[in-house]
């Protein structure tokens, strides 16, 4: 079973800094890589699939990258929106199978 | 555009059962998988199951094999997820979420519903 660690747990900046938040799955994944935002009481919103595709309607602050084994999600600069906690997800090919990162808190500083 | 209505809030005592909907409008229900997420309080998510309302079967995280059941209605666009067994630890909120297309979302989780808590008390 793979298993997903995201770093670092919380994450602490200030608006208008670049945050940089990582992934790293126990074995390969390939690029079947997503991104989630998620604020208290709200549910999640897909930000990133194949590890580097924004989802409809996502700004272009965020991007990710990587393949394989690590990955990133950088948000350029960070507007007061965007402090939340993030999630990475891993998807199976077949039969489909999802797996979530423990997510890391992106905080106000 | 989809949208994704779940029912309400339960209360259930330990050991019995929980049946949460999901009503899909705005789109083609059947094509899509839809899947279910838990997030237990102050904790992370964590995949359950899903099913492609057209084939009618379900896939289960091995987590829950034999405790969850996932089906689908293609009539009413809504699909539902019954967890028997209840103890504590089923204490959650409960999503529901469609397996978008391929070419715009890598078959990841495009649209959500809005949660459905689930209390186990005694």
């Amino acid at each position: 079973e793979i298993v997903l660690t995201q770093s670092p747990a919380t994450l602490s900046l200030s608006p208008g800094e670049r945050a940089t938040l990582s992934c790293r799955a126990s074995q390969s994944v390939s690029s079947f890589l997503a991104w989630y935002q998620q604020k208290p009481g709200q549910a999640p919103r897909l930000l990133i699939y194949d590890a580097s595709n924004r989802a409809t309607g996502i700004p272009a602050r965020f991007s990710g990258s990587g393949s394989g084994t690590d990955f990133t999600l950088t948000i350029s600069s960070l507007e007061p929106e965007d402090f939340a906690i993030y999630y990475c997800q891993y998807r199976s090919n077949w039969p489909p199978r999802y797996t979530f990162g423990q997510g890391t808190k992106l905080e106000i500083k | 555009q989809v949208q994704l209505v779940q029912s309400g809030a339960e209360v259930k005592k330990p050991g019995s059962s929980v049946k949460v909907s999901c009503k899909a409008s705005g789109g083609t229900f059947s094509s899509y998988a839809i899947t279910w997420v838990r997030q237990a309080p102050g904790q992370g998510l964590e995949w359950m199951g899903g099913i492609i309302p057209i084939f009618g079967t379900a896939n289960y995280a091995q987590k829950f094999q034999g405790r969850a059941t996932i089906t689908a209605d293609d009539s009413t666009s809504t699909a539902y997820i019954e967890v028997s067994s209840l103890t504590s630890e089923d204490t959650a909120v409960y999503y529901c979420a469609r397996v978008g297309p391929y070419d715009s979302s890598g078959q990841s989780f495009d649209f959500w519903g809005q949660g459905t808590l689930v209390t186990v008390s005694s």
